[in-house]
C-alpha cells in the first residue's frame, strides 16, 4: 500500500555506466518530482512533470534524462555516471502542481 | 529564483523544552511554506505547511508562524521528545511551482 515507491533502493555502480532509477505512485496524482539530495542533506529539484508533460527542468546535465511512460511513473535515467552524482534521489507525487508533495523512499547511488 | 536560508543548522533542547527554527524568503510572490522532518535513512515528511493568506496554524505541539512582510516563517516545537530528534527542512513555493529548501537543521532532543 506504498504511496510513492522507488527501485532500486540502492545503486553501486562505476563511472561511465548507464543506470536507471524507477518511481511509481499510487496515489492518483498528477504531478511527479524528481530530487536530489547531497551529502550535506540539501534537497533540489530536478524535475517536474505535471500529466506525462515536463514542467520544471533545472540547471541538470544533459545526462540526466527523466521519462514518465504515464502519470503513476517517472523514471530517471543517467548517462556516463560520474562521481559527483553520487546522493539520494528522491522521487515525490502531488495531486497537482500547487498542491502538498509526498516524498518517496529514496535511492541512494553510489558511484565508485 | 526563490532563495531561502534556515537557521540553525543545529540545535540541541532537552526533553521537554521548545525548539524553534527560523527560515526567511526572498521572492514576494511565494505562497506556500511547508516543514517537512527526515529521520536518518528515511523520506522527507510533511509535518505542516502554511499558505501566504494565514499567519499562524497550530497542531498538536507543532506551530508555524508567517510573517509576509519581513518574509520569513517559523517552525516551533513545544514539550520536545526524542522522537523530535531528526532533520527539519522549511521550504518556499513561488508562482513557477518549484519548491525551494533551506539548508536543513539538525534537531537533537537530550533525553
Amino acid at each position: 500500500d506504498t504511496a510513492v515507491s522507488q527501485t532500486p533502493k540502492y545503486l553501486v555502480t562505476q563511472m561511465g555506466n548507464d543506470k536507471s532509477i524507477k518511481c511509481e505512485q499510487n496515489l492518483g496524482h498528477d504531478t511527479m518530482y524528481w530530487y536530489k539530495q547531497d551529502s550535506k542533506k540539501f534537497l533540489k529539484i530536478m524535475f517536474s512533470y505535471n500529466n506525462k508533460e515536463l514542467i520544471i527542468n533545472e540547471t541538470v546535465p544533459n545526462r540526466f534524462s527523466p521519462k514518465s511512460p504515464d502519470k503513476a511513473h517517472l523514471n530517471l535515467h543517467i548517462n556516463s555516471l560520474e562521481l559527483g552524482d553520487s546522493a539520494v534521489y528522491f522521487c515525490a507525487s502531488s495531486q497537482f502542481l500547487a498542491d502538498t508533495q509526498y516524498f518517496g523512499p529514496g535511492t541512494r547511488l553510489t558511484v565508485l | 529564483g526563490e532563495n531561502v536560508e534556515q537557521h540553525p543548522s543545529t540545535l540541541s533542547v532537552q526533553e521537554g523544552d521548545s525548539a524553534v527554527i527560523k527560515c526567511t524568503y526572498s521572492d514576494s510572490a511565494s505562497n506556500y511554506f511547508p516543514w517537512y522532518k527526515q529521520e536518518l535513512g528515511k523520506r522527507p515528511q510533511l509535518i505542516i505547511d502554511i499558505r501566504s493568506n494565514v499567519g499562524e496554524k497550530k497542531d498538536q505541539r507543532i506551530a508555524v508562524t508567517l510573517n509576509k512582510t519581513a518574509k520569513h516563517f517559523s517552525l516551533h516545537i513545544t514539550e520536545t521528545q526524542p522522537e523530535d530528534s531528526a532533520v527539519y527542512f522549511c521550504a518556499a513555493r513561488t508562482g513557477d511551482y518549484k519548491l525551494s529548501f533551506g539548508a536543513g537543521t539538525t534537531v537533537t532532543v537530550r533525553a
